[in-house]
């Protein structure tokens, strides 16, 4: 039982544009969610993340949008860099069962130069 | 600052051998997690520790696997009997245990059972 869907499997934009990824979940009692991004051969690395007590969180060119009431989480890129180009994967936390995050399958961002 | 580091990066095995992994997690990270990443799939949790404690074990531990963290430093993750579906890369986590909480992860180690 997936928790956490990410439906785009890929997604591919232009140099300079804006990048939306996005994610949504099942389960209300999440109240953490996360973004990681993850390249070849390597693991993910921390991104950006939200408390489900806010409905915002930015950070550079990287903005997180949490929408509790549809159960969906987006990221936003602008401007996208072809060095963003890499798996993105959306996590989410479950506040009574201890610390594990559940993650979603994952959308491949390809920058185009 | 060093971050998660994981040995081996790769394991080629047999059916049935006994693997071993390590993980190091940064140094002042309290709690320290496995997870398994198979081809198109997320992360998915397999267990954690809070200190040398295993306080969770996800279903997907099967009683192959043998997890510990001697003196809640580093960790091992066993697997006696590999079977080929046990192919996948595994990857370790860290974080402090305190507040929203952020996992750190390693690099992760390629299992491949042949």
């Amino acid at each position: 039982d997936q928790q956490v869907k990410q439906n785009s499997p890929s997604l591919s934009v232009q140099e300079g544009r804006i990048s939306i990824l996005n994610c949504d979940y099942t389960n209300s009692m999440f109240d953490y969610f996360l973004w990681y991004k993850k390249y070849p051969a390597e693991g993910p690395t921390f991104l950006i993340s939200i408390s489900s007590i806010k409905d915002k969180n930015e950070d550079g060119r990287f903005t997180v949008f949490l929408n509790k009431s549809a159960k969906h989480l987006s990221l936003h890129i602008v401007p996208s860099q072809p060095g963003d180009s890499a798996v993105y994967f959306c996590a989410a936390r479950r506040w009574n069962t201890g610390n594990q995050f559940y993650f979603g399958t994952g959308t491949s961002l390809t920058v185009i130069p | 600052d060093t971050g998660v580091s994981q040995d081996p990066r790769h394991k080629i095995t047999k059916r049935g051998q006994n693997v071993t992994f390590r993980c190091d997690p940064i140094s002042e990270h309290n709690r320290l997690y496995w997870y398994r990443q198979t081809l198109g799939q997320g992360p998915e949790f397999l267990t954690y520790f809070q200190n040398e404690a295993q306080l969770e074990k996800s279903r997907l531990l099967s009683d192959r696997f043998s997890a510990e963290r001697p003196k809640g430093s580093f960790s091992t993750l066993e697997i006696q009997r590999t079977e080929q579906g046990d192919s996948a890369m595994y990857l370790c986590a860290s974080s402090l245990g305190q507040g929203m909480d952020t996992q750190y992860f390693g690099p992760g180690t390629r299992l491949t059972v042949l």
